[in-house]
């Protein structure tokens, strides 16, 4: 059945390095993809979303591209900073049913 | 409203009770959906409505959860006889109608049982 599988957290980073964090799902048809936050003590905000092959995301610096062949939706940013310290959540869906990751929480120390 | 909103907020209830959750959308979505999110573990889908109708309920562990969402706009969901295992936080998430696919959420109620 379709579902998504992010890497296991916690991440833990210094101020200004590069972020990684891996998502591959499995869909019977075409899903939107996206990437969610949950920053502490508040709710799941939209992050960015890819609605088709090749589309690339973009929010706050954080990047993904929708990859077909590999079933893939990686999230990254070149340059994390302390106030990005949150748990992300990858995620696919259409209009009537998503599927979500199991979240991945990032550390950022300064 | 701004946001979606859920009341309460927190919920502490004994197993076997009947518990009801509220969930406010967003003014003019007619897309809302009901998820439950155990500890550590992602958004599960339980229950999309467009408009007052459930479109897919596939996600409903067993029967004795039930959603409605009479008028449109504000979804209660419904457990009855509660048990241990169905302690969890419910998110609700509404969205702006037939092909739009972004979901705000709500800040999601927390259910005990105890």
């Amino acid at each position: 059945g379709d579902s998504v599988t992010q890497m296991e957290g916690p991440v833990t980073l210094s101020e200004e390095a590069f972020l990684t964090i891996n998502c591959t799902y499995t869909a019977t048809g075409y899903p939107s993809l996206f990437w969610y936050v949950q920053y502490p003590g508040e709710g799941l905000q939209l992050l960015l979303k890819a609605t088709k092959a090749d589309d690339k995301g973009s929010n706050k610096g954080f990047e993904a591209t929708y990859r077909k062949e590999t079933t893939s939706f990686h999230l990254e940013k070149g340059s994390v900073q302390v106030s990005d310290s949150a748990v992300y959540f990858c995620a696919q869906g259409d209009f009537n049913k998503f599927y979500f990751g199991s979240g991945t929480k990032l550390n950022v120390k300064p | 409203g701004a946001g979606v909103s859920q009341t309460p907020s927190n919920k502490v209830t004994e197993k076997g009770k009947y518990v009801e959750l509220r969930c406010d959308p967003i003014s003019g979505h007619t897309a809302l959906y009901w998820y439950r999110q155990s500890l550590g573990q992602g958004p599960e889908f339980l229950i999309y409505f467009q408009g007052t109708g459930a479109a897919d309920d596939s996600g409903l562990p067993n029967d004795r959860f039930f959603a409605v969402r009479p008028e449109g706009s504000v979804s209660t969901l419904k457990i009855q006889r509660t048990e241990r295992g169905d302690s969890a936080v419910y998110l609700c998430a509404s969205a702006g109608g037939l092909g739009t696919d972004t979901q705000y959420f709500g800040p999601g109620t927390r259910l005990t049982v105890l």
